[in-house]
């Protein structure tokens, strides 16, 4: 079974500066999407960042990035220029890649990240 | 983009009562929706898939009749919760699948609070 591991219950971050998040799975599938998503108060989930793990590239959107290791199985996620707005839950999940619509997500436990003014 | 929508988003139910959570996708058909249960600062724990037209499938120690899902249309899902209790109370999420691009998209409802007195 795919497992993610949030090792970080709890960041901060300073206005303006950057922030890594860290996430690390466990699969013995090749092809697999990575994501992240964010959490405010409001508790509506919201797509940051997608991986595809065939891709070598890390994604980018915007202030967010990933450094994503396949090997290692890591998925870090950078936050850069951090705003007041950042400050929510972090959920990296995994899901597998062939097959259609029915594979679901598997989430970590979460990082709450706190950005202080 | 995508929306998927909930209703209500908040509910009081008296103990032994049975409660009905509806979860739409408004602008795209979904074939698959997800069913998710959040405790406060914990991560989402998925529930049930359902796809239109047929049963829904339940994760691991779900209880199937007491959490009745039917998808009856490509649009609609709902999430009975039977002779609620106390420990029934939380935050239930849904989300819905399109495939775009090649890629199925996972779009989550804004989440539903179930307090049961």
């Amino acid at each position: 079974a795919q497992t993610v591991t949030q090792s970080q219950p709890e960041m901060s971050v300073q206005e303006a500066e950057t922030v890594t998040l860290s996430c690390t799975y466990d699969t013995s599938e090749s092809d697999y999407y990575l994501f992240w998503y964010k959490q405010p108060p409001s508790r509506q989930m919201i797509l940051v960042i997608r991986q595809e793990a065939y891709k070598q590239q890390n994604a980018t959107e915007n202030r967010f990035s990933v450094n994503f290791q396949k090997a290692a199985k890591s998925f870090s996620l950078k936050i850069s220029d951090s705003q007041l707005g950042d400050a929510a839950m972090y959920f990296c999940a995994y899901r597998r890649s062939s097959g259609g619509s029915n594979y679901k997500l598997t989430f970590g436990k979460g990082t709450l990240l706190t950005v202080n003014p | 983009g995508a929306v998927v929508s909930q209703h209500p988003s908040r509910v009081i139910c008296k103990s032994g009562t049975s409660v009905k959570i509806e979860c739409r996708s408004l602008d795209f058909q979904a074939t698959t929706m997800f069913w998710y249960r959040q405790f406060p600062k914990k991560s989402l724990m998925l529930m049930a898939t359902s796809n239109e037209g047929s049963k829904a499938t339940y994760e691991q120690g779900v209880e199937k009749d007491k959490f009745l899902i039917n998808h009856a249309s490509l649009t609609l899902s709902t999430l009975t919760v039977t002779s609620a209790h106390p420990e029934d109370s939380s935050f239930y999420i849904c989300s819905a699948t399109e495939r775009r691009g090649g890629i199925d998209e996972q779009y989550f409802g804004p989440g539903t609070r179930l307090t049961v007195t």
